[in-house]
């Protein structure tokens, strides 16, 4: 099974709206992290956001917040005020507590959501 | 912020040679860097796991013969594809962590390697 879902293969957004990435994951642990990253068509990836399991409030920065919902191991990206800039793969990921003790905190990606703003 | 440099980012390598791609960590100590692989328009899938000191981890179905991962010092990870194929074509990259914090984790640029 799959540890992150992401539903949609692309998504169009009117430029100055705001657009909702979605996030599910699976996981058995009780502490892990999730992120968010941003993939221009440079290819580098740019971090955006982090959410704790044990977070309790929402994470945010800047135009982008973490929509975490525990009990339905969502966390999908709300990015406001969309610009052309924004338009780009992003990926959803988790990071689980290593089997094999510390330094061993591999990320593993979804599949990404397309990003196309709209002028 | 941390930054994590990877070189070269593009390059043209005839089939049956070794290519070497060098990560660093430019302003952190990093015990432990990752290497992903991403063909087009899919996810990064992770290749290993580098240690410093220590032999790399394999995910399976990754060559560890042909992926050759060395983390020789606390800041440099190099991978080396060896006798390189058409197939190996993609867009490597790697991520390092720090030891102190696990809320991020640095890329660097990433390289893409075609094989003619």
């Amino acid at each position: 099974a799959q540890k992150i879902t992401q539903t949609q293969p692309g998504m169009f957004v009117q430029e100055k709206e705001a657009v909702t990435l979605d996030c599910t994951y699976d996981t058995s642990d009780q502490s892990y992290g999730l992120f968010w990253y941003k993939q221009p068509s440079s290819g580098e990836m740019i971090f955006l956001i982090y959410q704790g399991s044990y977070d309790e409030q929402n994470a945010t920065e800047g135009r982008y917040s973490l929509n975490f919902q525990k009990a339905r191991k969502s966390a999908n990206l709300v990015i406001s005020a969309s610009q052309l800039g924004d338009s780009a793969m992003y990926f959803c990921a988790m990071r689980e507590t290593p089997s094999s003790g510390a330094g061993s905190y591999q990320l593993t990606f979804g599949k990404g959501t397309k990003l196309s703003v709209i002028p | 912020g941390a930054v994590v440099s990877q070189h070269p980012s593009r390059v043209i390598c005839k089939s049956g040679t070794s290519v070497k791609i060098e990560c660093r960590s430019l302003d952190f100590q990093a015990t432990t860097m990752f290497w992903y692989r991403q063909f087009p328009k899919q996810s990064l899938m992770l290749m290993a796991t580098s240690n410093e000191g220590s032999k790399a981890t394999y995910e399976q179905g990754v060559e560890k013969d042909k992926f050759l991962i060395n983390h020789a010092s606390l800041t440099l990870s190099t991978l080396t594809v060896t006798s390189a194929h058409p197939e190996d074509s993609s867009f490597y990259i790697c991520s390092a962590s720090l030891w102190q914090t696990n809320t991020e984790a640095f890329f660097g640029q990433g390289t893409r390697l075609t094989v003619v």
